[in-house]
């Protein structure tokens, strides 16, 4: 079965760039998402198709996608963005999540 | 505005079946597809089906072909999920999600999620 890897911590200084990767065969070749939770809440969309942003994300947040990784960014990051981030994709109609990166802000 | 209110948390016991429901408002609940995420306590998300509320097709993973069941009354635009042959490893929050603003392939709308706990 398809698999996405991403790696379990990421830390950052507030004020600058988080880059979180998510892995996973010919990723590139498909769309993938990403997803923000905070402890005690419901995930919540902040970049879909590779790199675009719903309504109401922040411009800091960016995503791209090539070859077999997708990369979230987080640009000037602020203590309000420590959270677990999840990336996600399909495959052959399945949905499949990566198992998820702890931002911390330091 | 559009939500996902799903049932109260549930309590079970190994081998019991459980069905959650998932009833949305502000959109066109037959336009978008309901996804089911799981996620154990301290583990991540883990996908585990879809279904279209127009035509009641639905995909799951294949860990749970055969124990999940995913259906819909569109006369009250609720969807359910039902989970057989529990053991204690499904104790999880259960969500359900849609794609109503962003694309057809992501999730922008969360349920609150379902509490499931399985014990004997």
């Amino acid at each position: 079965s398809y698999e996405l890897t991403q790696p379990p911590s990421v830390s950052v200084s507030p004020g600058q760039t988080a880059s979180i990767t998510c892995s996973g065969d010919k990723l590139g070749d498909k769309y993938a998402c990403w997803y923000q939770q905070k402890p005690g809440q419901s995930p919540v969309l902040v970049i879909y198709q590779d790199g675009q942003r719903p309504s109401g994300i922040p411009e800091r947040f960016s995503g791209s996608n090539s070859g077999n990784t997708a990369t979230l960014t987080i640009s000037g990051t602020q203590a309000v963005d420590e959270a677990d981030y999840y990336c996600q994709a399909w495959d052959s109609n399945t949905g499949v999540f990566g198992g998820g990166t702890k931002l911390t802000v330091l | 505005q559009v939500q996902l209110v799903q049932s109260g948390a549930e309590v079970k016991k190994p081998g019991a079946s459980v069905k959650v429901s998932c009833k949305a408002s502000g959109y066109t609940f037959t336009s978008y597809a309901i996804n089911w995420v799981r996620q154990a306590t301290g583990r991540g998300l883990e996908w585990m089906g879809w279904m279209n509320p127009n035509s009641g097709r639905t995909g799951c993973a294949q860990k749970f072909q055969g124990r999940v069941t995913m259906t819909r009354n569109t006369s009250i635009s609720t969807a359910y999920m039902e989970l057989s042959s529990l053991k204690s490893e499904d104790t999880a929050i259960y969500y359900c999600a849609t794609p109503i603003s962003a694309s057809s392939d992501s999730m922008d709308v969360w349920g609150k999620g379902t509490t499931v706990t399985v014990s004997s």
